[in-house]
């Protein structure tokens, strides 16, 4: 059995701080990581992709992965309301396999 | 990214109807998926929709509740069969090329009454 956990939430942060996302997954043969943010009502949204160990930036957005102990995170500095949102972590085995998706994890960021 | 059209995308239909679901890509993508959403839930896997042979469901989902077609490389559908109050959710169509990520159609808000 595949599994890829989260922290429901939901998390609260001020706005500007940093947000700090995790997801641990069980399979060691997960090789493709993302995550995607929803906001309600509406579909998922790829906002980072991350596949070998370390960081990966991109704007105010960082994906961290450590295959080792099979976890993988997002930050998100300077957050701003219009961040919150459910974010989902998604692992992938091989280019042609089915995603796992986590339960996500409701973040709201205060004004 | 794939450009990809879902209708419709949004239906209220009675209890003991089906409703047919179609999903639309502006170009050819390897992979079709489609997923069911809960109110409040995270994205549940029905199948994966293959071109030109029957769907592989996951567990939990058969073919008679949920019919799916995929005549080609840019087109599938998902049906929703007897539908009840249990059957209220968002279903989503998703594509994935190869060393690409999955992307999501604006997905279906269903309700049954």
């Amino acid at each position: 059995q595949k599994e890829v956990e989260q922290n429901s939430g939901p998390l609260s942060v001020p706005e500007g701080a940093i947000a700090s996302l995790n997801c641990t997954y069980s399979d060691r043969g997960s090789q493709s990581f993302f995550w995607y943010r929803q906001y309600s009502g509406k579909s998922p949204e790829l906002i980072m992709s991350i596949y070998s160990n370390g960081d990966k930036e991109d704007g105010r957005f960082t994906a961290q992965l450590n295959k080792a102990s099979q976890y993988v995170s997002l930050l998100i500095r300077d957050s701003q309301p219009s961040d919150s949102a459910t974010y989902l972590c998604a692992v992938n085995e091989n280019n042609f396999n089915k995603f796992y998706f986590g339960s996500g994890t409701k973040l709201n960021v205060k004004p | 990214s794939a450009v990809i059209s879902q209708k419709p995308s949004r239906d209220i239909c009675q209890r003991g109807t089906s409703l047919t679901i179609q999903c639309q890509v502006d170009s050819q993508v390897t992979m079709m998926f489609w997923y069911r959403q809960q109110p409040g839930q995270s994205l549940t896997l029905i199948a994966t929709a293959n071109q030109g042979s029957e769907a592989t469901y996951e567990s939990g989902f058969v073919i008679d509740k949920f019919p799916i077609s995929r005549p080609n490389l840019t087109f599938s559908t998902l049906t929703v069969s007897n539908m009840s109050p249990e059957d209220s959710s968002i279903y989503l169509c998703s594509v994935r090329e190869a060393n690409q990520p999955q992307h999501f159609g604006d997905g279906t808000r269903l309700s049954i009454l």
